[in-house]
């Protein structure tokens, strides 16, 4: 199974702050077709999941240009360029290159300082 | 617009038998593969496995293979998630999820308990 791991588990930022997400995989998530099966979800308290960004950058509709994905390989990154309140809850990244099976990170808690 | 309707709450004993659904409309069911994630209390996602709901081809999580069964019925554009046998440590939110789109469930939680 791949493994992701994400860093920091924890993420206290200040309020118009920037924060960062790292998400490595133990084996590149590059697929025979050329993509790289690379998503980012958030998880506000009490709800679903929601897809932010999906193939390493591309930002699902609706999403605020705040966030951004990068990243090649077995190396990305979610940024957000100036936390809101509404950003509060939990992060995950998801790979769907190599399945079954699919595998989350473990998931990264921002909070507000 | 796309929707992902799961069923309601399910409250069961250990060793009973549960299936939970997830009823899709807004796009063509078939041509979509429909996964099933968990969440245990106060934990992250895992991922169960999925359906392509042409042909009924499922893959399953090593973790979870034949613990649970995945079907669906493309005459009413449902996915099924089923057990057989409950366990305590059943007990978590379900979702149902277009993994390959943008689209959640809102989630199922089973709570198993004596």
């Amino acid at each position: 199974d791949v493994v992701m791991t994400q860093s920091p588990l924890s993420l206290p930022v200040t309020l118009g702050q920037p924060a960062s997400i790292s998400c490595r995989s133990s084996q590149s998530l590059v697929y025979s077709d050329g993509n790289t099966y690379l998503n980012w979800f958030q998880q506000r308290p009490g709800q679903s999941p929601r897809r932010l960004i999906y193939k390493v950058s591309n930002r699902d509709s609706g999403v605020p240009d705040r966030f951004s994905g990068s990243g090649s390989g077995t190396d990305f990154t979610l940024k957000i360029s100036r936390v809101e309140a509404e950003d509060v809850g939990v992060y995950y990244c998801m790979q769907g290159t190599h399945w079954p099976p699919i595998t989350f990170g473990q998931g990264t808690r921002l909070e507000i300082k | 617009e796309v929707q992902l309707v799961q069923s309601g709450a399910e409250v069961k004993k250990p060793g009973e038998s549960l299936r939970i659904s997830c009823k899709s409309s807004g796009y063509s069911f078939t041509s979509y593969w429909i996964s099933w994630v968990r969440q245990m209390p106060g934990k992250g996602l895992e991922w169960m496995g999925r359906i392509n709901p042409s042909d009924s081809y499922t893959n399953y999580s090593p973790s979870f293979q034949g613990h649970v069964t995945i079907s669906a019925d493309k005459s009413i554009s449902t996915a099924y998630l089923q057990w057989s046998r409950l366990k305590a440590s059943d007990t978590a939110m379900y979702y149902c999820a277009r993994l390959g789109s943008k689209d959640w469930g809102r989630g199922t939680l089973v709570t198993v308990s004596s």
